[in-house]
């Protein structure tokens, strides 16, 4: 079954850092997400893409943070100057379609664990 | 700001069983709804989803949806001790492609 796969699985870095978390979306899917979830808390939205431009963000989802498809199968999300309250689980998902019955649920994949000491 | 509420439980019940989970949602203009089960530090995985007044049945599962009431609920029958996680309804709000989640209601099955 397709899925979608996240690398790395856990990464460790300094305040101050730069992270960037990389994804391999489903194939055929065209619409793509972030979410994060902080310790202990609900899944919260960051932001998704569409057709290689941010179709809708979060207030999370501020200066600090930017997504990228650089090519035709990755989608990066780069944190710059990483804060200790980054630290979280970072989700990749993707969909087929971004509304209606048909092809809008939204998969995801296994995480990206952030710990920023 | 769209809510969507679930009791955290705990929600214990014995092997057998069935479990009853229930989600709440404040946007009016919901369109779309999902349970999804998110093991202790794994992630979300869909388990049902439901746009339609009524029930939807999948195997062991049944989601059922009231609009007039903004309520969605998930039945889990004979539930197991593999069931044991945390379930998490997520709605999809009309003109957005985004899902907006609950807490979550942490199952716990006993053998």
């Amino acid at each position: 079954e397709p899925e979608v796969t996240q690398t790395p699985s856990h990464q460790v870095t300094q305040m101050g850092q730069e992270v960037i978390l990389r994804c391999v979306p489903i194939s055929n899917h065209l619409y793509f997400y972030w979410y994060r979830q902080i310790l202990g808390q609900k899944v919260e939205f960051l932001v998704s893409f569409y057709n290689n431009e941010i179709s809708e963000k979060s207030e999370i989802f501020d200066d600090q943070f930017s997504v990228e498809r650089p090519d035709g199968s990755n989608f990066t999300l780069k944190i710059r100057s990483t804060k200790l309250e980054d630290s979280a689980m970072y989700f990749c998902a993707s969909s087929l379609a971004p509304r209606g019955p048909s092809g809008n649920t939204i998969y995801f994949g296994e995480g990206s664990w952030l710990t920023v000491v | 700001q769209k809510e969507v509420e679930q009791n955290s439980g705990p929600l214990s019940v014995p092997e057998g069983a069935i479990a009853s989970l229930n989600c709440t949602y404040s946007d009016r203009g919901s369109q779309s709804f999902f349970w999804y089960r998110q093991y202790s530090g794994k992630s979300p995985e869909l388990i049902m989803s439901i746009y339609s007044n009524g029930d939807k049945e999948d195997g062991r599962f049944t989601a059922q949806l009231n609009k007039a009431s903004q309520y969605v609920s998930l039945l889990i029958r004979d539930s197991q001790p593999s069931d044991s996680a945390t379930y998490l309804c997520a709605v999809k709000n009309s003109g957005y492609s985004t899902l907006t989640f609950g807490k979550g209601t942490m199952l716990l099955v006993s053998p």
